[in-house]
């Protein structure tokens, strides 16, 4: 079983819709969670993270935890065009904090 | 304050030549990964340092790549006898690594070709 695993995508949305991202992790002991942006070309950036079971929200973004289902997800409300890009769910053994990365799922928006 | 940064940002390398790959990370920060991406794949884990403690060396390909970080800051990837299939973006980050704070920031990355 991977540590960390997404759905695989390419996820095509329109203009103006909700962008719904998911990802799961083995490690019942993780205690932080990190969503990352990486545009074509360019290194991975921080968007998100997450510490508690529930909702954050942060502008157009939500993060979503649910420790007991080991599951993640992000929601980009009323999606851009310059939202296109690939999203990388991040996740910190416990033992030694080591961050592990799912594949990541590439959104385009479509005008 | 300053980011994570690596040089240099592009490399050209004759295939079996050696390669040096440096990274500073962001002040403060104990933990020090580096990773590879070949075009159009996902992250590649490589090495991680953790404060202290005997890095994790588990992610390297071969023999042929070390790594070392002098001081408990500055980082050095090392590929020696380069081949053709080495040829990628290396991307080093760095994180505080505590259980409060673990987020992990990226530098730009150094493009490795190996001609």
């Amino acid at each position: 079983q991977k540590e960390v695993e997404q759905n695989s995508g390419p996820l095509s949305v329109p203009e103006g819709a909700i962008a719904s991202l998911n990802c799961t992790y083995s490690d019942r002991g993780s205690q932080s969670f990190f969503w990352y942006r990486q545009y074509s070309g360019k290194s991975p950036e921080l968007i998100m993270f997450i510490y508690s079971n529930g909702d954050k929200e942060d502008g157009r973004f939500t993060a979503q935890l649910n420790k007991a289902s080991q599951y993640v997800s992000l929601l980009i409300r009323d999606s851009q065009p310059s939202d296109s890009a690939t999203y990388l769910c991040a996740v910190p053994r416990w033992r030694d904090y080591k961050l592990s990365f799912g594949a990541g799922t590439t959104v385009t928006v479509r005008a | 304050g300053a980011g994570v940064s690596q040089s240099p940002s592009n490399k050209v390398t004759e295939k079996g030549k050696d390669v040096e790959l440096r990274c500073d990370p962001i002040s403060g920060h104990t933990a020090l990964y580096w990773y590879r991406q070949s075009l159009g794949q996902g992250l590649e884990f490589l090495i991680y340092f953790q404060g202290n403690s005997a890095p994790d060396k588990s992610g390297l390909p071969s023999d042929r790549f070390s790594a070392e970080r002098t001081g408990g800051s500055v980082s050095t990837l090392t590929i020696q006898r380069t081949q053709q299939e080495d040829s990628a973006v290396y991307l080093c980050a760095s994180s505080r690594r505590t259980s409060a704070e673990n987020e992990q920031y990226f530098g730009p990355g150094t493009r490795l070709t190996v001609t």
